[in-house]
């Protein structure tokens, strides 16, 4: 099935530094969604944004859906150790607009 | 509010069984989809139910189907169990599955032996 380029797959940061990760499609979305996995649980759903060139913000978390609506961004500034997990952006179209496609993950590891 | 409510959190079958998943969605939710993730694939698109009628359906094969109830609740199945299928089945709510976000349960660990 098909999945969103996501990158990093991985990073392990210090507390207190800004994390960035990024989502590439081949399709374009009209709405972008950022979700946060824990072990042993669904995904949350931090951010939602719904219009090309968008940023929007939830705290210490930032993001942007791109203007070519075939990206989408997601900034984290100061990381505290709580922001372990696995981060999944997902697209969604008009076409079919119950279906989210998802990203491949950014696991994130923050140390002390 | 209740979250979405998955059942059972773990599951064990055999290859060859069937197995029937539930979900009850938050309520005043009407719309209800399913997902497989597996360290493979990703999260990949099952099927979406809004008010008892199968809206959208993902590239799965047909031992994989679904329902939903009058009180949104939904429930899926798969049949002939295979090894491939076992994975974390997520469901999750919406009000209408339009431009609203989506709630997930915590997921129904299956795993097939």
């Amino acid at each position: 099935g098909q999945q969103l380029n996501q990158s990093p797959q991985s990073m392990f940061i210090q507390e207190g530094e800004d994390v960035s990760m990024n989502c590439t499609s081949s399709s374009i979305f009209n709405t972008w969604l950022w979700y946060k996995q824990d072990p042993g649980e669904g995904p949350v759903l931090l951010i939602a944004l719904y219009k090309a060139g968008e940023l929007t913000s939830n705290g210490r978390l930032t993001a942007q859906f791109g203007i070519t609506r075939k990206d989408s961004f997601l900034n984290i500034s100061a990381s505290i150790p709580s922001d372990v997990g696995i981060y999944f952006c997902a697209g969604r179209d008009t076409g079919t607009a119950s279906k989210l496609t998802f990203g491949t993950g950014t696991r994130l590891q923050v140390t002390l | 509010k209740a979250g979405v409510t998955q059942t059972p959190r773990y599951l064990i079958k055999t290859r060859g069984q069937q197995v029937t998943l539930s979900c009850s969605p938050i309520s005043g939710h009407r719309s209800v989809s399913w997902y497989q993730q597996t360290p493979g694939q990703g999260l990949q698109f099952l099927f979406e139910y809004f008010s008892e009628t199968q809206r959208n359906k993902g590239n799965f094969p047909g031992r994989f189907s679904g329902r939903q109830f009058s009180n949104s609740r939904s429930e899926m199945n798969v049949s002939t169990l295979e090894l491939g299928d076992s994975a974390l089945y997520l469901c999750a709510s919406s009000l209408t599955g339009g431009s609203d976000g989506y709630t997930f349960g915590s997921g129904t660990r299956l795993t097939v032996v």
